[in-house]
C-alpha cells in the first residue's frame, strides 16, 4: 500500500496568514492526489484533484503543487471559514490511502 | 443538487452483521463508480471499499477483506455495504463517496453526510 506522510499535524494561523501543508507519498503517484477540508461533524469537501485543479466552488486562495511523490496544499490569505482539519489522498492504486490530517486551529 | 444519502447504522454487538445503504439522487449513477469510506471517533479517514459502475471492479481494504461486501443496484440508483463478523474497531461513521471522473481514478468529489456504526457489546 502506498503511504501517506502529510505535515504538520496542526498548525496555529492567524486569519491573513499564507499557509502551507505538505504530503509525501511513499512511491510515485504522478498527479493522482487530492486534497479535502473536514469541518467538525461536516463530511470531508473536495478542494483540488490531480494536485493542482481547483474542484468547482472553491475559492482561489486555495492551490496545490507537486507529482511524483511531493505535494503541497497553500492557502494564499487565511480566512476564518478556512479553520478545519485538511487531508490528502492518493487515487493512484489500491488501496486509496489519506494522510493523517493536518488540524488548523486559530493563534 | 447531487446528493447521497447513507442510512443503516447503528449499535451491534460484536460478531453481529449491519447493512448500510447510500441512496443517490440528481445524478447519473449508473456512470460512477462508488466508494466507501470511514471515520473513527476523533480519527483520520479509512478507506473501505470501491465497486465500478458496473460492479466489476470490486477492491476491499484488507481490514475488511471478507467480512464486508461492497454492491450496488443502479435500478434503485443506491449503494449497499455488507457488514458481517464487526468487531469494536468497526466503530465509525461511514460516508459513501462518489468519484469526479468517468472511467478512470478520481477524486471523490461527493460525500454523503455519514452513518453511525457503534460495535459494542
Amino acid at each position: 500500500a502506498i503511504r501517506i506522510t502529510q505535515s504538520p499535524s496542526s498548525l496555529s494561523a492567524s486569519t491573513g496568514d499564507r499557509v502551507t501543508i505538505t504530503c509525501r507519498a511513499s512511491q510515485g503517484i504522478s498527479s493522482y492526489l487530492a486534497w479535502y477540508q473536514q469541518k467538525p461533524g461536516k463530511a470531508p469537501k473536495l478542494l483540488i484533484y490531480a494536485a493542482s485543479t481547483l474542484h468547482s466552488g472553491v475559492p482561489s486562495r486555495f492551490s496545490g503543487s507537486g507529482s511524483g511523490t511531493d505535494f503541497t496544499l497553500t492557502i494564499s490569505c487565511l480566512q476564518s471559514e478556512d479553520f478545519a482539519t485538511y487531508y490528502c489522498q492518493q487515487y493512484y492504486s489500491y488501496p486509496r490511502t489519506f494522510g493523517g490530517g493536518t488540524k488548523v486551529e486559530i493563534k | 443538487e447531487v446528493q447521497l444519502v447513507e442510512s443503516g447504522g447503528g449499535l451491534v454487538q460484536p460478531g453481529r452483521s449491519l447493512r448500510l445503504s447510500c441512496a443517490a439522487s440528481r445524478f447519473t449513477f449508473d456512470d460512477y463508480a462508488m466508494h466507501w469510506v470511514r471515520q473513527a471517533p476523533g480519527k483520520g479517514l479509512e478507506w473501505v471499499s470501491n465497486i465500478s459502475w458496473n460492479s466489476s471492479t470490486i477492491v476491499y481494504a484488507d481490514s475488511v477483506k471478507g467480512r464486508f461486501t461492497i454492491s450496488r443496484d443502479n435500478a434503485k440508483n443506491s449503494l449497499y455495504l455488507q457488514m458481517n463478523s464487526l468487531r469494536v474497531e468497526d466503530t465509525a461513521l461511514y460516508y459513501c463517496a462518489k468519484v469526479g471522473s468517468i472511467g478512470s481514478p478520481g477524486a471523490f468529489d461527493i460525500w454523503g453526510q455519514g452513518t453511525m456504526v457503534t460495535v459494542s457489546s
